[in-house]
């Protein structure tokens, strides 16, 4: 069974900090991952997906990496913003279905 | 559309009582997808459909809930004889297919009273 554990559950950071986001799954049997964002009462939106046989995906301040074997991914954020406030979670879908399994996600707080 | 479109965006609705919640995915996208969150928790699997199948039902919690999909495209979740652990919000989302990002819709916040 697929279980994806997201670390921190939440963090805090002034704005302009660099910071990384944790996510680890259990399968390594997977053909991609994505990241979202959700702000509050909102739905998710997506940010990146890595197939499996990338390393790294990038979008603006946004950088996430995978490496499959070992069962991890981070987001690294770039010159963090009030803005990039949110929870963010990652996806992984099972190898053979189309599935996804959510991690519980990490609240992000950026000060002003 | 421009984006995975859901419908009421609120219902309450009294316990007993049956609900039906509506998605519009995007336009040409074959993958569609039902996910429950729950206060508190994370996103809980319901449905896939693939056009107008469902291949892989395995989340719906119960016989009470079943959904369908028409013509490749409006998808509707139905729960009958609502209960208030059913109180959620019910999230759709759609996909070109398995190497696809997922969009979501902003999801129905069911309350049974």
């Amino acid at each position: 069974k697929q279980e994806v554990t997201q670390i921190p559950a939440a963090l805090s950071v002034p704005e302009g900090e660099n910071l990384v986001l944790n996510c680890s799954f259990t399968d390594s049997a997977i053909y991609n991952l994505q990241w979202f964002r959700q702000d509050p009462g909102k739905g998710l939106t997506s940010l990146l997906l890595i197939q499996s046989s990338q390393r790294e995906q990038t979008s603006g301040r946004l950088n996430a990496s995978l490496d499959k074997s070992s069962g991890r991914s981070t987001l690294y954020i770039a010159a963090s913003q009030p803005g990039d406030s949110a929870t963010y979670l990652c996806a992984v879908p099972m190898e053979y279905g189309n599935k996804l399994v959510f991690g519980a996600g990490t609240i992000l707080r950026v000060k002003s | 559309g421009a984006g995975v479109s859901q419908s009421p965006s609120n219902k309450v609705t009294e316990k007993g009582k049956d609900v039906e919640l509506r998605c519009d995915p995007i336009s040409g996208h074959t993958a569609l997808y039902w996910y429950r969150q729950s206060l508190g928790q994370g996103l809980e699997f319901l449905i896939y459909f693939q056009g107008n199948s469902a291949p892989d039902k395995s989340g719906l919690p119960s016989d009470r809930f079943s959904a369908e999909r028409t013509g490749g495209s409006v998808s509707t979740l139905t729960i009958q004889r609502t209960q208030q652990e059913d109180s959620a919000v019910y999230l759709c989302a759609s996909s070109r297919g398995r190497n696809s990002p997922l969009h979501f819709g902003n999801g129905t916040r069911l309350t049974v009273t």
